[in-house]
């Protein structure tokens, strides 16, 4: 079964500064997806940002960016400009087209931001 | 957008009770659902798999008889958690993936907050 890690149990950014929650993943595949999870207090899963694998360009949704390095099989979100409601828990996401599409998560980054 | 609807979002019950917890999928079918189970401060474990019209496949180490799946519509998943324990209270939370939508992300319901006394 795939694996997702994240190294990251907790991360803390001052507002209005950028910070990068890390997350690296095992697969022998060649075909996926991959994904960021936004999970605030209500425990609501939102999804922040989302990058295919055979795509080269570094998915960008607004102030949330990815670094996908897929030889070293790394996908980091960076948050730029931070503001106070970015403060959740964040799931990385690996999602197989071979196994039904199924979710494998990463054990998640709790974000805080600080005013 | 795709919105799926979970309910009951919080349900506090007595220990042998059964609880039965619908997932809905508001403005499209999915002909498969996901049902995730979440302890406090941990990521998302994948219970199990539905499949409408057939047998939900479990992972590893989940009980059948324990958590019932029925996922008769397209629209419509429930996870049944018979003879409740307190060790079964826990976050549940579905997700569901659009029909021939395979390269779309699952949408996720807002989960239900399961305490059993």
């Amino acid at each position: 079964a795939q694996t997702v890690t994240q190294s990251q149990p907790e991360m803390s950014v001052q507002e209005a500064e950028t910070v990068t929650l890390s997350c690296t993943y095992d697969t022998s595949e060649s075909d996926y997806y991959l994904f960021w999870y936004k999970q605030p207090p209500s425990r609501q899963m939102i999804l922040v940002i989302r990058q295919e694998a055979y795509k080269q360009q570094n998915a960008t949704e607004n102030r949330f960016s990815v670094n996908f390095q897929k030889a070293a099989k790394s996908f980091s979100l960076k948050i730029s400009d931070s503001q106070l409601g970015d403060a959740a828990m964040y799931f990385c996401a690996y999602r197989s087209p071979n196994t039904g599409n199924q979710f494998y998560f990463g054990t998640g980054t709790s974000l805080t931001v600080i005013p | 957008g795709a919105v799926v609807s979970q309910h009951p979002s919080w349900v506090i019950c007595k220990s042998g009770t059964s609880v039965k917890i619908e997932c809905r999928s508001l403005d499209f079918q999915a002909t498969t659902m996901f049902w995730y189970r979440q302890f406090p401060k941990q990521s998302l474990m994948l219970m199990a798999t539905s499949n409408e019209g057939s047998k939900a496949t479990y992972e590893q180490g989940v009980e059948k008889d324990k958590f019932l799946i029925n996922h008769a519509s397209l629209t419509l998943s429930t996870l049944t958690v018979t003879s409740a324990h307190p060790e079964d209270s826990s976050f549940y939370i579905c997700s569901a993936r659009q029909t021939g939508a395979e390269s779309q992300p699952q949408h996720f319901g807002d989960g239900t907050r399961l305490s059993i006394l």
